[in-house]
């Protein structure tokens, strides 16, 4: 199975400021790599495919990259609203493993 | 607009079965790879399995702490998903999430349901 690690595990930050969490595979997935978002009690919604390429509806200060073992999620300028945890996901193989999670909290 | 609904969900006992349901509207859903995925009271998402349309053979594919004891199966006359689960173990409690894969190989799950929760305790 493809191992996907996440740092940092949490992190606290202000309103404006740049976000950026990292997602590493235990071995090469090219750019099948997907980001999601979940708030407390809500299921989570889909924010990044296949590396780089936002989902429809999704503001524009999120952002991913990244190929091979490596990829980052940023977020430029935080808002109130993205509070949340963040899960990457990789799409190379099955079982389709996740990240630990990242959760963004307010400083 | 897309919804995915889960029904099903509850307490059961150890060794028990039970089996969860998704409602699904707003696309062709026959057409649809669907999957499941856990998550476990304060933890992670863990990826369950998923079912292929039937077009593209119908096939399913599960994580290794549930093959042999979930099963996926899906009624396209109905709209409808299923996760039929036997065999439960204390470590299967988790809100269900029914979610439908796009994007061919690339595999995202672009949209969920809301959850159901399934508690597994004596």
């Amino acid at each position: 199975d493809i191992q996907m690690t996440q740092s940092p595990s949490s992190l606290s930050a202000s309103v404006g400021d740049r976000v950026t969490i990292t997602c590493r595979a235990s071995q090469r997935i090219s750019n099948y790599l997907n980001w999601y978002q979940q708030k407390p009690e809500k299921a989570p919604k889909l924010l990044i495919y296949s590396a780089s390429s936002l989902q429809s509806g999704v503001p524009s200060r999120f952002s991913g990259s990244g190929s091979g073992t490596d990829f980052t999620l940023t977020i430029s300028s935080l808002q109130p609203e993205d509070f949340a945890t963040y899960y990457c996901q990789q799409s190379y193989s099955t079982p389709r493993t996740f990240g630990q999670g990242t959760k963004v909290e307010i400083k | 607009e897309v919804q995915l609904v889960e029904s099903g969900g509850g307490l059961v006992k150890p060794g028990g079965s039970l089996r969860l349901s998704c409602a699904v509207s707003g696309f062709t859903f026959s057409n649809a790879w669907m999957s499941w995925v856990r998550q476990a009271p304060g933890k992670g998402l863990e990826w369950v399995g998923r079912i292929k349309s039937k077009t593209d053979g119908g096939t399913t594919d599960y994580a290794a702490p549930v093959k042999g004891r979930f099963t996926i199966s899906r009624d396209d006359s109905k709209n409808t998903l299923y996760l039929q689960m036997s065999s439960l173990k204390t470590e299967d409690t988790a809100v269900y999430y029914c979610t439908k894969v796009s994007g061919g190989y690339y595999h995202y799950f672009d949209y969920w349901g809301q959850g159901t929760l399934v508690t597994v305790s004596s």
